[in-house]
């Protein structure tokens, strides 16, 4: 079946660090790849995703890279802020059906 | 565009009552998802519906757990009776149906305490 690892948390950085979240998956067939933001109080928001293999999806300064290879999703900016402080989630779907499979969240705490 | 509405936000009940939450999906959203997300984990599919037809309900602990959909458009989940494990936040989430893989919106999800 559909998993997702991801990096535990929490992770704290200063204002302005560079960011990596490592996320891993295991599926069948070629999936679709997500990442999603939890803020504070609020509701999940998709922040950027990739479909096929050596797609790049980025938003809001995030990036994330589709490696078949080494199945791996990872979530990077160059330059984090405190407004990026949230908990985000890696998460999976098959071709063909929109279940998604998340990992179990990394909280991201930015200092200034 | 109005989002995902659910309610209530909080509830706080005993084990063994019965609880129900209810979810107003984006108009136009054929398909809706209920999701459980247990402190420090992901949150896990329990049902989804596409229009008022139910499409997956494989994680769905049928024997405490209801959820239905009528007119395809408002869902409502049901638990009775409820345990201490259920213990959770209740996501609803609703997506277009356009043939290609569509974006899930989520609301503010409904925080359940059962003490």
């Amino acid at each position: 079946g559909n998993s997702v690892t991801q990096m535990e948390g929490p992770v704290t950085l200063s204002e302005e660090a560079f960011l990596t979240i490592n996320c891993t998956y295991t599926a069948t067939g070629y999936p679709s790849l997500f990442w999603y933001v939890q803020y504070p109080g609020e509701g999940l928001q998709l922040l950027l995703k990739a479909t096929k293999a050596d797609d790049k999806g980025s938003n809001k300064g995030f990036e994330a890279t589709y490696r078949k290879e080494t199945t791996s999703f990872h979530l990077e900016k160059g330059s984090v802020q405190v407004s990026d402080s949230a908990v985000y989630f890696c998460a999976l779907a098959n071709f063909g059906n929109e279940k998604l499979t998340f990992g179990t969240g990394t909280r991201l705490t930015i200092i200034p | 565009e109005a989002g995902v509405a659910q309610s209530p936000r909080y509830k706080i009940i005993e084990k063994r009552q019965s609880v129900a939450f209810w979810c107003n999906p984006i108009s136009g959203h054929a398909t809706l998802y209920w999701y459980q997300q247990i402190l420090g984990q992901g949150p896990k599919l329990l049902i989804q519906f596409q229009n008022n037809g139910v499409v997956d309900d494989s994680q769905l602990p049928k024997d405490r757990f209801s959820a239905e959909r009528l007119k395809g458009v408002d869902s409502t989940l049901k638990i009775q009776p409820a345990k201490l494990e259920d213990s959770a936040v209740y996501l609803c989430a609703s997506s277009l149906d356009d043939g290609a893989y569509n974006e899930q919106f989520f609301g503010p999800g409904t925080r359940l305490t059962v003490l």
